[in-house]
């Protein structure tokens, strides 16, 4: 049973630049959700996709933003990147109307904006 | 703003002991409530999901909800090193706006002295 994947596992970038982040969801999932997590704090929710559209936000700028593919599949796109933006983004499936909709992570990409 | 709040530790326990930990919530109408541990440099890891009031058994895991006090823990029973890790208290709201976000607590550091 494949569980959730994302890639890279690693990213450099200086600010300024754009980043994609990929994520594949466990199979059977269809619902895909990003967060963000800097150092010593729990993940913070960027947004969810759900049949393509985003379905939920957070509170994060208009430079983040994304899209879902009809296998499901996620990206995240971060433009104009601040060294503030420098954390661990992480991708979670889930399927849309099981119980609770418990969400699995994958493992992550590490991005550093210098 | 919901908030989710647990110790940050670090909790100490010796092997074999049992960890306690805790986790408190800000939003009453909140209906499922997750554990996952997080190694250092690695992605959180599903532990426990609780949904109703009262006590769920999982192996060394049991997971306890009290929505009326607002209040959820996590007791690790005869903890090993390998349970040395942050573990994130996360809550997902009720149905409609806002309820696909899981809200996480900055987790609480456990290290389990051998």
């Amino acid at each position: 049973d494949a569980g959730v994947t994302q890639s890279p596992t690693h990213l450099i970038k200086t600010r300024g630049q754009q980043v994609t982040l990929r994520c594949s969801p466990k199979s059977g999932h269809d619902t895909v959700s990003w967060y963000q997590q800097a150092l010593g704090q729990g993940p913070q929710f960027i947004f969810q996709y759900y049949e393509e559209e985003e379905r939920q936000r957070g509170n994060f700028p208009d430079r983040f933003s994304g899209h879902q593919f009809p296998n499901y599949s996620s990206e995240l796109n971060v433009n104009a990147l601040l060294l503030g933006d420098s954390a661990l983004y992480l991708c979670a499936s889930s399927l849309t109307g099981a119980y609770q909709e418990t969400q699995y992570f994958g493992p992550g990409t590490r991005l550093l904006v210098l | 703003q919901k908030e989710v709040e647990q110790n940050s530790g670090p909790l100490s326990v010796p092997e074999g002991a049992i960890a306690s930990l805790n986790c408190t919530y800000s939003d009453r109408g909140s209906q499922s409530f997750f554990w996952y541990r997080q190694y250092s440099g690695k992605s959180p890891e599903l532990i426990m999901s609780i949904y109703s009031n009262g006590d769920k058994e999982d192996g060394r895991f049991t997971a306890q909800l009290n929505k009326a006090s607002q209040y959820v823990s996590l007791l690790i029973r005869d903890s090993q090193p390998s349970d040395s890790a942050t573990y994130l208290c996360a809550v997902l709201p009720r149905g409609g706006a806002g309820s696909y976000q899981l809200t996480f607590g900055k987790g609480t550091k456990l290290s389990v002295i051998p």
